[in-house]
């Protein structure tokens, strides 16, 4: 089946520095990838859209200039977090689906940590 | 707008029971259902992928079944084990190419 890889599944970084989070489609091409975040005790919840050599389409309340989101390839996904604060430590998780018909694939998730 | 809602919260269950979580949506035009399951810290699991068109799917212990038109689906859990114990989650999608929309989960623990 398809399979998407996440990277890294987990990060501790300091307040103030910015943290990229990698999803790769590795046996399809991924045209669509769903980014989620997830809050301690509570559900995942979407963030943001986004569509191969387009830009991303986020959900409202989610800041398009904090969270950086790149889609340039059909086998790649970008997530960055930029300026981190304490408050953005979260569950990240991305979910693609493309050219194999299959529905989607998630990731296996982040754990972003801001000290 | 798709709110899908897991009951219980929380479950506690001795080793050996059956049990069942339950999850239920708004809007039934789903496209599919989905379970997962959550270990602490962890990521997702999929478990049980549900078409909008089946009832149900079995995978060893694991019996998920769908009800589209009251807007409910289920997971059965056969001699829970305490390596069952984790957070289960539904999520639904209207479309192929859509998002899923999650429930809050259900956190089980099974106890020796």
């Amino acid at each position: 089946g398809a399979v998407v890889s996440q990277h890294p599944s987990r990060v501790i970084c300091k307040s103030g520095t910015s943290v990229k989070i990698e999803c790769r489609s590795l046996d399809f091409q991924a045209t669509t990838m769903f980014w989620y975040r997830q809050f301690p005790k509570q559900s995942l919840m979407l963030m943001a859209t986004s569509n191969e050599g387009s830009k991303a389409t986020y959900e409202q309340g989610v800041e398009k200039d904090k969270f950086l989101i790149n889609h340039a390839s059909l086998t790649l996904s970008t997530l960055t977090v930029t300026s981190a604060h304490p408050e953005d430590s979260s569950f990240y998780i991305c979910s693609a689906g493309g050219d194999r018909g299959d529905g989607y694939t998630f990731g296996s998730g982040t754990r972003l940590t801001v000290v | 707008k798709q709110e899908v809602t897991q009951i219980p919260a929380a479950l506690s269950v001795p080793e050996g029971e059956n049990l069942v979580l339950n999850c239920s949506f708004t809007d039934s035009a789903i496209y599919n259902l989905q379970w997962f399951r959550q270990d602490p810290g962890k990521g997702l699991t999929s478990l049980l992928l549900i078409q909008s068109s089946q009832r149900e799917q079995t995978s060893g212990r694991l019996n998920a079944s769908l009800d589209k038109s009251s807007g409910r689906s289920t997971l059965y859990i056969a001699a829970s084990q305490p390596g069952d114990s984790a957070t289960y989650l539904c999520a639904v999608k209207m479309t192929n190419a859509g998002k899923s929309t999650f429930g809050d989960g259900t956190t089980l623990t099974v106890k020796p």
